[in-house]
């Protein structure tokens, strides 16, 4: 099965710093690998992803970098403010079936609490 | 998206007894997800829910303590059995059309506590 690695597992900013938070994966058939945002007492909602066919993506203070070869992939959020405090969870996505297809069922990371100081 | 009814939200229970969790999607969706979260941890995968026959299950987990049911495309229930303390967890559904890359979303969760 897939094992996914996330550090750091706490990060601590000041407002309008940037945060880079680093996942590792194990298995090289992952093809999909999507960001959750996580506020005490509520769900996982996704924030960004990232398809195996794409080295980054970004969207607005938002962006997602993949390498495929080193099997690790990278959020960074520019800008920091206060609201972006949360955890952070990366994900993967190993295909249930030869033919590739994704299913939506993942492998999460550990967590990553962020703090972004006033 | 997919909007997910999950409940109950939350729930205290004796230990020995069971609780039924339900999960109910506005549209048909490909493939339906059990999740557990204990506190201050990540989540990891209990079972695929599939429709009309057994839930596959994750390494760790067996159908006898965590029965799922899945009767259509926008219904399914997980029942955590003979429950103990340490099942005391925040318990996520989650849905998915199944597409390449596709997006998963959550239900809100049920935060189950074990007395």
């Amino acid at each position: 099965g897939e094992n996914v690695e996330q550090h750091p597992s706490t990060l601590s900013v000041q407002e309008g710093d940037s945060a880079v938070i680093k996942c590792t994966y194990s298995d090289s058939a992952s093809n999909y690998f999507p960001w959750y945002k996580q506020e005490l007492g509520k769900r996982p909602q996704l924030i960004i992803d990232i398809r195996s066919n794409v080295g980054e993506k970004k969207d607005q203070r938002i962006a997602v970098t993949l390498n495929k070869t080193a099997k690790h992939f990278s959020l960074h959020i520019t800008e920091t403010q206060p609201e972006d405090s949360a955890v952070y969870f990366c994900a993967a996505n190993l295909p249930s079936n030869a033919g590739g297809t994704s299913y939506g069922k993942l492998t999460f990371g550990q967590g990553t609490i962020l703090t972004v100081h006033p | 998206s997919a909007v997910i009814s999950q409940k109950p939200s939350r729930d205290i229970c004796q230990r020995g007894t069971s609780l039924t969790i339900q999960c109910q999607v506005d549209s048909q969706v490909t493939m339906m997800f059990w999740y557990r979260q204990q506190p201050g941890q990540s989540l990891t995968l209990i079972a695929t829910a599939n429709q009309g026959s057994e839930a596959t299950y994750e390494s760790g987990f067996v159908i006898d303590k965590f029965p799922i049911s899945r009767p259509n495309l926008t219904f399914s229930t997980l029942t955590v059995s003979n429950m103990s303390p340490e099942d005391s967890s925040i318990y996520l559904c989650s849905v998915s059309r199944g597409a390449v890359g596709t997006e998963a979303f959550f239900g809100q969760g049920t935060r189950l506590t074990v007395v």
